[in-house]
């Protein structure tokens, strides 16, 4: 059965260290997203790729990347994990842009930075 | 900036009931209505989503109603069941998905 992964499940890092959350989809969507998930906020669109090769920016960008090099990955980097990254943090794939289609999320990595 | 207003925060409901969760958006644009269910340590799955050309929809248990003038829709979830305890996100999408804060229900016996 397709379906869509996330590693790890859980992390504890340091405050300035670098860290990389692997999100990974065997449904074979062009589109693939990034949120973060908080009490009182739901969930934020972090970035957004509608196929290799491109990545644009959600509303809380700022201290993440990511790239698509595959249609299957699209890892979320934290350049340098600051407190006010701890968060869970999902990723979804969906099949086509503008269609209004479903978004499939993964099982969510929580991630604290101490 | 909160483009989708969600309440209540929390919600109590005794087996049997009814679950109201309301909506309210801004943005015009919208044209796609989807509620997500999140059940604890899970990620959203897609519950049922309206269309704005249309002002309800009904799968099973679970009812949208969507007024558009009011800019506002609303989940109701009939007979209340135990297993219906989670936490829901309304969202609203013009180019890209705006979820709500969330509401986490609670069905008690």
């Amino acid at each position: 059965d397709a379906e869509i992964t996330q590693s790890p499940r859980h992390k504890i890092t340091e405050t300035g260290r670098q860290v990389t959350l692997a999100c990974h989809q065997t449904w074979n969507h062009n589109n693939m997203f990034w949120y973060r998930q908080d009490l009182g906020h739901g969930l934020r669109l972090i970035h957004y790729s509608y196929g290799v090769q491109d990545t644009n920016k959600g509303e809380v960008s700022d201290g993440y990347s990511v790239s698509r090099s595959n249609t299957e990955d699209l890892p979320l980097t934290l350049e340098s994990a600051a407190s006010s990254q701890t968060s869970v943090y999902f990723c979804a794939s969906s099949e086509s842009v503008g269609g209004r289609n479903e978004q499939f999320f993964g099982p969510g990595t929580r991630l604290t930075v101490l | 900036q909160q483009q989708v207003k969600q309440s209540p925060q929390s919600l109590i409901v005794q087996k049997g009931g009814i679950s109201i969760i309301n909506c309210a958006y801004e943005n015009t644009a919208f044209d796609y209505f989807p509620w997500y269910q999140q059940f604890p340590g899970k990620g959203p799955a897609l519950l049922i989503a309206i269309r704005p050309d249309v002002s309800e929809k009904k799968e099973g248990r679970f009812t949208i109603s969507f007024n558009k003038s009011a800019k506002q829709f609303s989940l109701h979830i009939m007979d209340s069941q135990p297993g219906d305890s989670a936490t829901y996100f309304c969202a609203a999408e013009a180019d890209k998905l705006i979820f709500g804060t969330g509401t986490r229900l609670q069905v008690f016996p």
